[in-house]
């Protein structure tokens, strides 16, 4: 079946515009998670939904970073008036249900590049 | 807060060597532990798990220990191929925090013929 889906795959934008992230999870799986890879921070967790809501967004590094799920499946991350420290890898992952030891399921990730 | 650490990288071997990559953890409760691998262009993997204290996880030769008296999940393999080449990181997990991941910063894997 399908995986987890990112849109766009790359993403160049000059600082000070917003941008929107897309995740496409798989089919079923209520709990969705993103995370952010970048050169000096490693793989850094950001916020995690299950279903619509956002019980976890201690990750979020200001609050130009935001993120909604609909309908308990597509969900977008919305950095607003970008920044360079912003440039980075920005994965989705997925699992059928946020408790107990669910493998999390990856994207292949959007990259954002900030000029 | 938690966290984990990976032995500092990167590491070239030869085909057919042995290989270990060791991860220690601080965490309080009882955290499960995994090892994830992002092949040259693809994304995270999960490639083995562990949820419990020694706890064995294994796959494609691959294997971990989850060892609570040292806190640690250190990596093995007795004989590293080409294909095996890829960055491997070591994470934890709580279903207290959602199952979110901690990750480590991440050990790149050179395997030279």
């Amino acid at each position: 079946g399908a995986g987890v889906s990112q849109s766009p795959s790359n993403k160049v934008t000059e600082k000070g515009k917003d941008v929107e992230l897309r995740c496409d999870p798989i089919s079923g799986h209520t709990a969705l998670y993103w995370y952010r890879q970048s050169l000096g921070q490693g793989l850094e967790f950001l916020i995690y939904f299950q279903g619509n809501s956002a019980p976890d967004k201690s990750g979020l590094p200001s609050d130009r970073f935001s993120a909604e799920r609909t309908g308990g499946s597509v969900s977008t991350l919305t950095i607003q008036r970008t920044q360079q420290e912003d440039s980075a890898v920005y994965l989705c992952a997925s699992s059928f249900f946020s408790g107990g030891y669910n493998e999390q399921f990856f994207g292949p990730g959007t990259r954002l590049t900030v000029l | 807060g938690d966290s984990v650490t990976q032995m500092e990288g990167p590491v070239t071997l030869s085909e057919e060597a042995f290989l270990t990559i060791n991860c220690t953890y601080t965490a309080t409760g009882y955290p499960s532990l995994f090892w994830y691998v992002q092949y040259p262009g693809e994304g995270l993997q999960l490639l083995l798990k562990a949820t419990k204290a020694d706890d064995k996880g294994s796959n494609k030769g691959f294997e971990a220990t989850y060892r609570k008296e040292t806190t640690s999940f250190h990596l093995e393999k007795g004989s590293v191929q080409v294909s095996d080449s890829a960055v491997y990181f070591c994470a934890l997990g709580k279903e207290t925090s959602g199952s979110r991941l901690t990750f480590g910063e991440g050990t790149q894997l050179t395997v030279n013929p």
